[in-house]
C-alpha cells in the first residue's frame, strides 16, 4: 500500500510562498496525488489533484516530478486563512491520507 | 447544491452502547465514504460504498460497519463501543464511478463528534 509521509508543520509569514512537500513510495502507475485542507471542526475541502508534471488553479500548484515519488503543494502569497492542515493523499483503492502539515501563517 | 450533511453532529455514549451516524450526499453522488479521525491516528479510511454495495474497506474490525441505501444515503454503525471509538466520523461523497486513478474529488461533511464515556 502506498504510504504517504509529510511534515508535521510548517510556520510562514503572510505573503510569502509555502512548498509543502508530501513522499509517496509504492503509488500505482493510474493512482493520482490529491491535495486537501482542513480547518478545526470541519471536513477536508478539495485544493488541487495531479498525475505527474505541473498542476495549477486558482489557489495553488502541485508538482509531481517523473518518477511520482513525491509531490509538492505550492501556495502563492498565503494569508492567515490559509492556517491550516494540509493532506497529501494517494488516491490508491484504500484511499491513504498522509500524516497532515499543519501550516501556521503569521501576521 | 447542498453539500454533504451528517447527522447528529454531537454525540454522547458509553462504553458497550452501539451508535448508528447518518450521510446524506450531495445530489447525484453515488460514492459515499466514510474516516475516523483521531489527534493520534489522524484521517483513516473505514469503507467506501457505491450503488447500495462495499467495495473497499480499512483496516477496522468488525464492530464498524455501513450500508448504503437506494438513495445513495449511508449509515455507519459501530457495536460495542470502546473508548477509543471517540473520534470525528467524517462522511464523503464523490460522483465518479473508481476512487483510484481517475479525478474523484471528494466532498466532506462537517462530521460527527462522538465522545465515548
Amino acid at each position: 500500500l502506498a504510504k504517504t509521509t509529510q511534515p508535521i508543520s510548517m510556520d510562514s509569514y503572510e505573503g510569502q510562498e509555502v512548498n509543502i512537500t508530501c513522499s509517496h513510495n509504492n503509488i500505482a502507475t493510474n493512482d493520482y496525488i490529491t491535495w486537501y485542507q482542513q480547518f478545526p471542526s470541519q471536513g477536508p475541502r478539495f485544493i488541487i489533484q495531479g498525475y505527474k508534471t505541473k498542476v495549477t488553479n486558482e489557489v495553488a500548484s502541485l508538482f509531481i516530478p517523473a518518477d511520482r515519488k513525491s509531490s509538492t503543494l505550492s501556495l502563492p502569497r498565503v494569508s492567515l486563512s490559509d492556517t491550516a492542515v494540509y493532506y497529501c493523499l494517494a488516491n490508491t483503492d484504500k484511499l491513504i491520507f498522509g500524516t497532515g502539515t499543519r501550516l501556521q501563517v503569521f501576521p | 447544491k447542498a453539500g454533504v450533511t451528517q447527522t447528529p453532529r454531537y454525540l454522547i455514549k458509553t462504553r458497550g452502547q452501539q451508535v448508528t451516524l447518518s450521510c446524506s450526499p450531495i445530489s447525484g453522488h453515488r460514492s459515499v465514504s466514510w474516516y475516523q479521525q483521531t489527534p493520534g491516528q489522524g484521517l483513516q479510511f473505514l469503507f467506501e460504498y457505491f450503488s447500495e454495495t462495499q467495495r473497499n474497506k480499512g483496516n477496522f474490525p468488525g464492530r464498524f460497519s455501513g450500508r448504503q441505501f437506494s438513495n445513495s444515503r449511508s449509515e455507519m454503525n459501530v457495536s460495542t463501543l470502546e473508548l477509543g471509538d471517540s473520534a470525528l466520523y467524517l462522511c464523503a461523497s464523490s460522483a465518479e464511478v473508481g476512487l483510484a486513478g481517475a479525478f474523484n474529488e471528494q466532498f466532506f461533511g462537517p462530521g460527527t463528534r462522538l465522545t465515548v464515556l
